[in-house]
């Protein structure tokens, strides 16, 4: 199993450009999730999607948006980049059930936006 | 607001010694703590996940301990190596509407340790 793997791992963008990061998971988990992770801040959840077709909104989703059309893959959109999008972008995925499955990070993407 | 403090920010120890992390949180209610190990460049790893039922639990070297009345938690590392470094983060769970479970994440403790 490649587990959670992430694509690309580091992109510039200029203000307003528009790209996707793309989150691919082999296990067959019915929950995936992106977050931000910034500088002393803790782990920040954007958007989440309990199965294909399903999605919803995190804490901080303003700018991004997502879909999923199949288990395993869960793409982010930048719509407009703005510097303060300036961060590591992780995905994250695990099974579904009582709230104590492990859950599974990709390595990451460092984004920057000029 | 649901918030995680952890403490120290950073450690600093020597190989072989052991330490403890700390992680105070105001979730309420509460589901499950989990303690998770990130190496600088990488994704976090899962290390240990508790219930508010459970006191301790184990993973080789790092031993987590809950005290769900004071909303306390600790990670202890025993006989430290080189490869422990890392920053360490503390996730408390509450339930979630949709059964994903709301997460708050700390900020995380950076731990190296020195050869």
């Amino acid at each position: 199993n490649a587990g959670v793997t992430q694509t690309p791992k580091f992109q510039v963008l200029k203000t307003g450009q528009s790209m996707t990061l793309q989150c691919a998971q082999d296990m067959n988990h019915e929950y995936m999730s992106w977050y931000r992770q910034d500088p002393g801040m803790g782990l920040r959840l954007i958007h989440y999607s309990v199965g294909a077709g399903i999605t919803d909104q995190g804490e901080v989703p303003n700018g991004y948006n997502v879909s999923r059309s199949t288990t395993e893959d869960f793409p982010l959109r930048l719509l407009s980049a703005a510097p303060s999008q300036t961060s590591v972008y992780f995905c994250a995925s695990r099974r579904s059930g009582g709230g104590q499955e492990t859950q599974y990070f990709g390595p990451g993407t460092r984004l920057l936006v000029l | 607001k649901n918030q995680v403090e952890q403490s120290p920010q950073s450690l600093i120890i020597l190989e072989g010694k052991n330490c403890t992390l700390q992680c105070n949180y105001t979730v309420s209610p509460f589901s499950n703590l989990r303690w998770y190990k990130q190496d600088t460049g990488r994704g976090p790893v899962s290390l240990t996940i508790m219930t508010f039922s459970e006191n301790t639990k184990s993973n080789g070297r790092y031993t987590a301990t809950l005290d769900a009345d004071t909303k306390q938690s600790s990670l202890h590392i025993t006989a430290s190596q080189l490869s422990d470094s890392a920053s360490y983060i503390c996730v408390v769970s509450a339930p979630g509407g949709t059964s994903y479970g709301k997460l708050t994440f700390g900020q995380g403790t950076i731990l190296t340790v020195h050869p």
